[in-house]
């Protein structure tokens, strides 16, 4: 079946630092790849997505690579703030419906 | 933009009642989910449809059950909810594939149920 994994949280930063967090994933098929976030006391929304090896998804300054030699998705940013403090969340599609979630990792900058 | 509205933000029922959660969607969307997320599990999937009166079992629909009577709405039903069923709840929605990749689905902001 699918699964994904992420690094467990929480994670804590300071304003500007340099933030990753790990996601790999088993995937029965070929998968797009999605990192979602979650704002305190909202529901998620799609911060970027991948659909094939080597794409390069991006938004808000936050990038991911596809890796399928490495089953990985790991999510990067440069220099956080403070309003990128979130939850996120991985996921994985294989198919028209459904998507399996990883547990979600606590990001706090603190400025 | 897509509007996914949950008809409640926080709720507390008895353990025993039956509960509805309901969602409406306003961007004609295919296909409805509901997720419950708790702490250190992420999100998991209880049921979904991708039509009117059709439905479709997720990863732990027990206990649980839904009703799609019209495309915009997407109720989930607690027959008799019990101490385990106190979470967090969340409907998403999102159109068809169209070409290669999934659809990113679209969340409402939650129901928080806590039963007693």
């Amino acid at each position: 079946g699918n699964s994904v994994t992420q690094m467990e949280g929480p994670v804590t930063l300071s304003e500007e630092a340099f933030l990753t967090i790990n996601c790999t994933y088993t995937a029965t098929g070929y998968p797009s790849l999605f990192w979602y976030v979650q704002y305190p006391g909202e529901g998620l929304q799609l911060l970027l997505k991948a659909t094939k090896a080597d794409d390069k998804g991006s938004n808000k300054g936050f990038e991911a690579t596809y890796r399928k030699e490495t089953t990985s998705f790991h999510l990067e940013k440069g220099s956080v703030q403070v309003s990128d403090s979130a939850v996120y969340f991985c996921a994985l599609s294989t198919n028209d419906y459904k998507l399996s979630f990883g547990a979600g990792t606590t990001v706090t900058v603190r400025a | 933009d897509v509007k996914v509205t949950q008809s409640s933000r926080y709720l507390v029922k008895r353990t025993g009642e039956k509960v509805f959660l309901e969602c409406v969607q306003d961007m004609d969307h295919e296909n409805m989910f509901w997720y419950r997320q708790d702490p250190g599990l992420g999100l998991r999937l209880i049921y979904f449809s991708y039509d009117v009166k059709m439905k479709e079992k997720g990863d732990i629909p027990e206990g649980y059950s839904v009703s799609r009577e019209k495309k915009e709405r997407f109720s989930l039903i607690l027959e008799s909810a019990s101490t385990n069923q106190t979470s967090m709840y969340l409907c998403a929605s999102s159109p068809p594939r169209q070409g290669t990749g999934g659809s990113p689905l679209h969340f409402g902001n939650g129901t928080r149920l806590t039963v007693t």
